[in-house]
């Protein structure tokens, strides 16, 4: 089965710094863009990035440029999202999702669970 | 950059009901258009991509539509578990910009 999983729901205080993964399974990873998305509490999505696993090409949006970094370890099929300096406003739901054609862009077809970041003094 | 407008943003309806949602893109995009059902507490899951080809397993009642600045995802006869949020994206290699959503509800 073709699936992504994340981690686990983070509590952090302001000022922190928070890595969530997203570990792929049942398909060739280095092969698929995974991307991440953001969604605020009760709010729609928001496209931050994607990455190619197996050169690690990086696109951000010019909204997250800076502000976040995402990586990928091969050896362990998973990418990275890590964001430094949290404020409150970075309380989210984060997702992982995969682009659905081998070596192209396409639309996200497979989505990761959501890691929950909350952000709070 | 790519604006894509959703419309509308609530939508109430009935089981059996045809429903129509429509993406504005400024400017003018490709075909590039994908379609998500959310439901509460859940991933987005893909419906449609390439503007009009269905995922596998998605629904045949499910069907999008549409080119250059209007983009459709059109539910045929609405079932139970379709009242849910629906967002668009359009997608390329830079961006990936979703409209603000629809939430189809129970009339």
């Amino acid at each position: 089965e073709v699936q992504l999983v994340q981690s686990g729901a983070e509590v952090r205080q302001p000022g922190e710094s928070v890595k969530i993964s997203c570990q792929g399974s049942g398909y060739q990873f280095n092969n698929y863009w995974i991307g991440w998305v953001r969604q605020l509490p009760g709010k729609g999505l928001e496209w931050m990035g994607i990455i190619y696993p197996d050169d690690s090409d990086a696109r951000y949006s010019p909204s997250f440029q800076g502000q976040v970094t995402m990586s990928i370890d091969t050896s362990i099929n998973t990418a990275f999202l890590q964001r430094s300096s949290l404020k409150a406003s970075d309380t989210a739901m984060y997702f992982c999702a995969r682009m659905g054609a081998s070596g192209r862009i396409d639309a996200f077809d497979i989505w990761g669970q959501g890691t929950m970041v909350t952000v709070s003094s | 950059d790519i604006q894509m407008t959703q419309s509308p943003s609530t939508l109430s309806a009935s089981v059996g009901d045809r429903v129509t949602i429509t993406c504005r893109a400024s400017p003018r995009i490709n075909s590039w258009v994908a379609w998500y059902q959310q439901r509460p507490g859940r991933a987005p899951k893909l419906l449609i991509y390439k503007a009009s080809t269905l995922e596998t397993g998605v629904p045949s009642r499910f069907s999008g539509s549409g080119s250059g600045t209007e983009f459709t995802l059109t539910i045929s006869s609405l079932q139970p578990d379709d009242f849910a949020t629906y967002f668009c994206q359009h997608y390329d290699g830079y961006s990936g910009t979703f409209g603000q959503g629809t939430t189809v509800e129970i009339k």
